[in-house]
């Protein structure tokens, strides 16, 4: 199956700082990526999406001033949590969608467990 | 009411058991429906995907959809220890799971043991 990668893939930082995530898909070109984040014995919320070379549309209560979203190829996309807080604390996973239409699911990346102390 | 529920268990059953893990969903429009297994730790992996109702196969696991109750289920026949993960059950807002935002449940997380 295809490959998408993150990294880092886990990281600790003191409050107040910025962190950047990368997505990389490794083998194919991703039109369409998404950004999850998952909290502790509960579900992906999916955040934002993001397509190459537009603006990301995010999801109602994500603040986009917050988590910045940059998708500037097809293969990369970042996500940049500014001004980190203890509760931005998750794991948050991108994944990635080739760009036919027809395929029939998009590729999680392994995931970036950030904790903000 | 959420769009897509799921009991978050946690399962735990001793190996060579049959394991239904299941979900409901709200909106009688949905099509496609997906099971993702996420190891802990790791992003989830696509097991297998229905579309419209009925039964789909895949060595030990079978999908279900009845979209009569909106319900769908996923079967692990001869469940192994190297199962134990959390099952999540994914529909697209789209007609596929590829380019489409996806409403996941809250998963379930399963146990084999020895």
């Amino acid at each position: 199956g295809a490959v998408v990668s993150q990294h880092p893939s886990r990281v600790i930082c003191k409050s107040g700082t910025s962190v950047k995530i990368e997505c990389r898909s490794l083998d194919f070109q991703a039109t369409t990526m998404f950004w999850y984040r998952q909290f502790p014995k509960q579900s992906l919320m999916l955040m934002a999406t993001s397509n190459e070379g537009s603006k990301a549309t995010y999801e109602q209560g994500v603040e986009k001033d917050k988590f910045l979203i940059n998708h500037a190829s097809l293969t990369l996309s970042t996500l940049t949590v500014t001004s980190a807080h203890p509760e931005d604390s998750s794991f948050y996973i991108c994944s990635a969608a080739p760009p036919r239409v027809s395929q029939e699911t998009q590729y999680f990346g392994p995931g970036t467990r950030l904790l903000v102390l | 009411q959420k769009e897509v529920e799921q009991d978050p268990g946690p399962l735990s059953v001793p190996e060579g058991a049959i394991v239904s893990l299941n979900c409901t969903y709200s909106n009688s429009a949905f099509q496609y429906f997906m099971w993702y297994r996420q190891y802990s730790r790791k992003g989830p992996e696509l097991l297998m995907y229905t579309y419209s109702s009925g039964n789909k196969e895949d060595g030990r696991f079978t999908a279900q959809v009845d979209k009569s109750s909106k319900y769908i289920s996923l079967f692990i026949r001869d469940s192994q220890p190297s199962d134990s993960a959390t099952y999540l059950c994914a529909i697209p807002q789209g007609l596929t799971g590829g380019g489409n935002k996806l409403t996941f449940g809250t998963g379930t997380q399963l146990k084999v043991e020895l």
